[in-house]
């Protein structure tokens, strides 16, 4: 079974332009999350979903910062204008949440590195 | 507030020495435990988990960790270090009743041959 897919791995782009990544989380999972992961800040949670719905934004550093899931094999995280601050590696992660209220294992993407100029 | 304290940033090892990486945690209940391994330019694999039963986990690679409430711990341990363990290592806490996890800030191990 394939892993938790993310595009591109590798983005370089100057300040002010949009740039937008995509995650395929694993078939069957139910919860996806995004996580930027910096030397300064290490691993945050930026925001994730449950059965496609928006749970939890509250990590989402500003409005310059949106993530859709249109459905359950797709996720975007978008910036619109990036900034150099914004240079950083985005995990994307996916996991089934299961009823009850049990968390179950996070399986992680390669993650996509970022480098705003 | 829930938060994960991994009290060591680097350590550094002999190949074959014993390891222990520690991992402290602050929630009212016993949470969900994880530990997970970030090699260079990867993305995070999971080591083991504990949910409940015995406190005692094995996980892959020849890791384990001992959950002690007592002591809001969840230590990793590997008896025999290999130069491949080199990599970044979190603990992770998992509150009952959601799905989030709260990552430590990491531990990085180096290994001497």
């Amino acid at each position: 079974d394939a892993g938790v897919i993310q595009s591109p791995r590798h983005e370089v782009t100057e300040m002010g332009q949009e740039v937008t990544l995509r995650c395929k989380p694993i078939s069957g999972h139910n919860s996806l999350f995004w996580y930027r992961q910096t030397m300064m800040r290490g691993l945050e949670l930026l925001i994730y979903f449950n059965n496609n719905v928006p749970i939890d934004d509250s990590g989402m550093p500003e409005d310059r910062f949106s993530a859709k899931m249109p459905n359950a094999s797709f996720s975007t995280l978008k910036i619109q204008p990036s900034e150099p601050r914004d240079s950083a590696v985005y995990f994307c992660a996916s996991s089934l949440y299961l009823a009850g209220g049990s968390t179950d294992t996070q399986y992680f993407g390669p993650g996509t590195r970022l480098t705003v100029l | 507030a829930q938060s994960v304290t991994q009290p060591d940033i680097h350590i550094t090892v002999s190949e074959g020495a014993s390891l222990e990486l520690r991992c402290n945690y602050s929630y009212g209940a016993t949470p969900y435990l994880f530990w997970y391994v970030q090699s260079p330019g990867q993305g995070l694999q999971l080591l083991l988990k504990y949910f409940s039963g015995d406190t005692l986990v094995q996980g892959i690679k020849g890791f384990e960790a001992e959950f002690k409430r007592s002591q809001s711990s969840f230590n990793l341990r590997k008896p025999s270090v290999h130069w491949s363990d080199a990599a970044e290592y979190f603990c992770a806490v998992g509150p009952r009743g959601t799905d989030k996890l709260i990552f430590g800030t990491g531990t990085r191990l180096q290994v001497f041959p």
